[in-house]
């Protein structure tokens, strides 16, 4: 079965510092990975994914994650965070061959202190 | 405009009284869940359809009742509401699984509160 692990509940960062919210997964054979960020009252909005090709995605609003096979993770990342990317964000796997939808991980808070 | 769209927003009802929550998607997406949203505890999946008329459980399916009788309606029933229901729900659908566009797209969320 897959599985992701997002470590940190929280993480802080200045503005104007670069980010990473880090995600780990399980699942057996090649992988599809996403992120996707949550607003306060909001849905979740998707951010990026990884289906083949190169190993550094580029997604919406300046966020970029990159898929290390060896490690199992799909760390997202940021050069300069700004205040509005504050929001929760959540990592999610799928098996392409499998006949289960997304699983996601436990979220992790962004706080981007100006 | 690609969208799924739960009603109701909000819900503030009592123990054991049915309720329904509805979900449309006009993408003809043949995958649609529900999950449900608790601080903590991040997204976990109560049910999910592969297709018209097919249905599987999720991580947390008791209390829960699904159908799937059309491609683009997935409505989430509690037959008797308890407490610990009370939470944030959302809708998703997604185009079956070996596609490239196979992303999923979010309803904005039902925050059920059950007293």
């Amino acid at each position: 079965a897959q599985s992701v692990a997002q470590p940190e509940d929280q993480v802080n960062v200045a503005e104007g510092n670069p980010l990473t919210v880090k995600c780990t997964y399980s699942v057996s054979g090649n992988p599809y990975l996403f992120w996707y960020v949550q607003y306060p009252n909001r849905g979740l909005q998707f951010l990026l994914k990884y289906i083949t090709g190169d190993n550094l995605v580029k997604g919406s609003y300046g966020f970029e994650a990159e898929f290390n096979k060896s490690q199992t993770s799909f760390h997202l990342k940021k050069p300069s965070a700004l205040v509005s990317d504050s929001a929760l964000y959540f990592c999610a796997v799928r098996d392409p061959w499998g006949n289960t939808p997304l699983v996601f991980g436990k979220g992790t808070r962004l706080s981007v202190i100006a | 405009e690609a969208q799924v769209t739960q009603n109701p927003r909000y819900l503030i009802t009592v123990t054991g009284k049915k309720l329904t929550v509805t979900c449309s998607q006009n993408m003809n997406h043949e995958y649609m869940s529900w999950y449900r949203q608790d601080p903590g505890l991040g997204l976990r999946q109560i049910y999910y359809s592969m297709n018209v008329e097919v249905t599987d459980k999720g991580d947390v399916p008791e209390g829960y009742k699904v159908s799937r009788k059309e491609k683009r309606n997935f409505p989430l029933i509690l037959e008797s509401p308890s407490p610990n229901q009370t939470s944030l729900y959302f809708c998703a659908s997604s185009p079956a699984p070996r596609t490239l566009n196979t992303e999923a797209f979010f309803g904005q969320g039902t925050r059920l509160t059950v007293v």
